[in-house]
């Protein structure tokens, strides 16, 4: 097993462009998670998705951000547009069902200039 | 500038001795918990897990305790090594699934 594949590891773009991370969840489960992570902040649930259903978006910080996830095997986070305080580690996870563990990807690292 | 991001503990310990992290979690309906570790450039990765009806389960060289009255858990570990010096997380499951982490802890092990 490939583990939770996340893309691109590294994204440096300027403020006011559009930005799009993707994610691909472990085969076979049925939750997946956006979590973001700063200094200032640790480690925040963005979103999740159970079954490729959006359940708790209270995390997403406004409306520049949104999550989809189109089938079982991708979910994708867009900023649009981006500002310098989006810069952060951005990680998908996903885990098997309801209390499991979380796999995590290595994350997507974002700088907004 | 002034560092003003989170103050995450830090533990210190020469290699070989034991090491126990600590975390205080915040909600008492809350009925499973999980340790993770996070090495640099990389995502959390899973420890040891722990439900709500138990207050001890062991691993490989990792204890998790759990002590529901004063809501808090701890991780040990045993004879540490190099490779363990991380970022170690508690997190807890609350609402039917939705998980929570605490601010971690930096362990680092001297050789």
């Amino acid at each position: 097993d490939a583990g939770v594949i996340q893309s691109p590891r590294h994204e440096v773009t300027e403020m006011g462009q559009e930005v799009t991370l993707r994610c691909k969840p472990i085969s076979g489960h049925d939750y997946l998670f956006w979590y973001r992570q700063t200094m200032m902040r640790g480690l925040e649930l963005l979103i999740y998705f159970n079954n490729n259903v959006p359940i708790d978006d209270s995390g997403m910080p406004e409306d520049r951000f949104s999550a989809k996830m189109p089938n079982a095997s991708f979910s994708t986070l867009k900023i649009q547009p981006s500002e310098p305080r989006d810069s952060a580690v951005y990680f998908c996870a996903s885990r098997v069902s309801v209390n499991s563990p979380l796999h995590f990807g290595n994350g997507t690292r974002l700088t907004v200039t | 500038g002034e560092n003003v991001g989170l103050h995450l503990p830090t533990l210190s310990v020469q290699e070989g001795d034991n090491s126990i992290i600590n975390c205080a979690y915040s909600n008492s309906a809350s009925d499973y918990f999980i340790w993770y570790k996070q090495e640099s450039g990389k995502g959390p990765q899973f420890i040891i897990d722990i439900r709500s009806n138990m207050d001890k389960r062991q691993g490989q060289r990792v204890t998790v305790l759990l002590n529901k009255t004063v809501k808090h858990l701890s991780l040990q570990i045993a004879a540490t090594q190099p490779g363990d010096s991380a970022v170690y997380f508690c997190a807890e499951y609350t609402n039917a699934g939705k998980s929570t982490f605490g601010d971690g802890t930096t362990l680092t092990v001297k050789p």
